[in-house]
């Protein structure tokens, strides 16, 4: 069956412009997060959505970050005004129901951002 | 959620078993051991959970100790494809969901 799909795969920008990514959960899956993973590192919490509303956005580096969920299944993930230390690897998330200790987090393969 | 600590990384022949421990000395009652690992240029993918007893599936076992201070993530034989970064993470009861990462171990198995 078709897992989490995220697009780009890649992404190249030059400092100062916006980018967008875009996170395709599982069909019916309730829960969905985004983590950043720096070269090296463990991904870290960005935000997390369940259905439509935004219930923490505590991860999110800066106010240039910005992500919504409008009709409760596609995401999207906004940068503005792109820095050099905003390159790294975008992961999203998703699971069946939220808050469940037992439900395994579905991952996709990420975009790579890089900020020139 | 808890801490945990794992080696930065380990070694293995394809083949062998391959034990991956887990130290959680903090560890509460109602956490939850998970073991996610995120193979080169992919993302983390789900292994195996469990709270107080073994647990066995497909890909791997887990074996809690009596204290659950520490977890050994058992890898029965261990192939080329699971080279990888294997993190041990708690969730607790009371969580959200979202995942804390540490730095897992990294997983090199030699042919």
């Amino acid at each position: 069956g078709a897992g989490v799909s995220q697009s780009p795969r890649y992404k190249v920008a030059k400092r100062g412009q916006d980018v967008a990514l875009r996170c395709d959960p599982i069909s019916g899956h309730v829960s969905l997060f985004w983590y950043q993973q720096a070269l090296g590192q463990g991904p870290e919490f960005l935000t997390y959505f369940q259905n439509e509303a935004q219930l923490d956005k505590s991860g999110l580096p800066s106010d240039r970050f910005f992500a919504e969920r409008p009709e409760g299944s596609v995401s999207t993930l906004k940068i503005q005004r792109t820095q050099q230390e905003d390159s790294a690897v975008y992961l999203c998330a998703s699971s069946l129901a939220q808050g469940l200790v037992n439900q395994p987090q579905h991952f996709g393969d990420g975009t790579r951002l890089s900020i020139l | 959620d808890a801490k945990t600590t794992q080696p930065n990384s380990m070694e293995s022949n394809e083949e062998e078993p391959v034990h991956l421990p887990c130290n959680h000395s903090t560890i509460s009652g109602t956490d939850y051991i998970h073991w996610y690992r995120q193979l080169p240029s992919q993302g983390p993918e789900y292994v195996i959970h469990g709270l107080t007893s073994n647990v066995n599936n497909r890909m791997a076992s887990l074996a809690i100790a009596e204290d659950r201070k520490s977890s050994t993530l058992i890898l029965h034989r261990a192939t080329l494809r699971d080279a990888a970064v294997y993190y041990c993470i708690l969730r607790g009861g009371g969580s959200q969901g979202n995942l804390i990462f540490g730095k897992g171990t990294k997983l090199s198995v030699k042919p």
